[in-house]
C-alpha cells in the first residue's frame, strides 16, 4: 500500500526566498507524480505532472524533480511570493489512483 | 480554460438520507474519479470510472456508493444512506488518458451530515 510523506508540515519565509519542499512515497511503481496547491477550503490546483521516465519537470517559477528507485520528490519554488502561500500535496499514482500526502503549509510573510 | 465543475457546493443532509453529487468533467477526458477529504486528513481515493465501468475502488467505496454517468456530461457519485462520517469535501477529478496525464480536480461539494 502506497504511503505517502510530505516535510516539513508546515513552512513560513519570508518574500524572495527560494524553498524546496520534500515528499516522500514507499512504492516505487508508478507512472506519475502530480504536484497540487491548496487553498484553505478550495480545491486542488494542479501545478505539475512529472512522468515516471523524467528526472525534472519545470513551469514558470516551480520545478519538481522525480527520482522514482529511491521514492522521492521535490517541489523548487524559486522568488517565493506572499501569493505562494498555499498547502502543497504531493501525489503519486499508480494503481490506478493518486495517493495524497498531508501536505506542506507554506507561508510567505510579506 | 476548460474546468471540471461540481454542484452542489454545499450540501447538508440528514443521516440515513440519500444524496446525489453532480460533476461535469471536461469534455475530452475519458476518465473520472472521485475523491474525498475528512476536515483536517488527506484526500482520499475513492474510485476511478471508464468506459462506463468502474475501473477501481477503495475499501471506502462500499455498498452505500455508486457512481453513473448518466450522459454524455454528467458524473454522479450516489450515497445511499448517509452516516456521519461521511460528512466530507467530495472531489470530482478527470484526465484525457490513463496513468500520462494530468487529473484535473473540481472545486468540491462540501457534504455535512447531521
Amino acid at each position: 500500500k502506497q504511503e505517502v510523506t510530505q516535510i516539513p508540515a508546515a513552512l513560513s519565509v519570508p518574500e524572495g526566498e527560494n524553498l524546496v519542499l520534500n515528499c516522500s512515497f514507499t512504492d516505487s511503481a508508478i507512472y506519475n507524480l502530480q504536484w497540487f496547491r491548496q487553498d484553505p477550503g478550495k480545491g486542488l490546483t494542479s501545478l505539475l505532472l512529472i512522468q515516471s521516465s523524467q528526472r525534472e519537470q519545470t513551469s514558470g517559477r516551480l520545478n519538481a524533480s522525480l527520482d522514482k528507485s529511491s521514492g522521492r520528490s521535490t517541489l523548487y519554488i524559486a522568488a517565493s511570493q506572499p501569493g505562494d502561500s498555499a498547502t502543497y500535496l504531493c501525489a503519486p499514482f499508480g494503481n490506478e489512483k493518486l495517493t495524497f500526502g498531508t501536505g506542506t503549509r507554506l507561508t510567505i510573510i510579506p | 480554460e476548460p474546468e471540471v465543475t461540481q454542484t452542489p457546493s454545499h450540501q447538508v443532509t440528514q443521516m440515513g438520507q440519500e444524496v446525489i453529487l453532480r460533476c461535469v468533467p471536461i469534455s475530452n477526458h475519458l476518465y473520472f474519479y472521485w475523491y474525498r477529504q475528512i476536515l483536517g486528513q488527506k484526500v482520499e481515493f475513492l474510485v476511478s470510472f471508464y468506459n462506463n465501468e468502474i475501473s477501481e475502488k477503495s475499501e471506502i467505496f462500499d455498498d452505500q456508493f455508486s457512481v453513473e454517468r448518466p450522459d454524455g456530461s454528467n458524473f454522479t457519485l450516489k450515497i445511499r444512506s448517509t452516516k456521519l462520517e461521511d460528512s466530507a469535501m467530495y472531489f470530482c477529478a478527470s484526465s484525457v488518458q490513463w496513468g500520462v496525464s494530468e487529473q484535473y480536480f473540481g472545486p468540491g461539494t462540501r457534504l455535512t451530515v447531521t
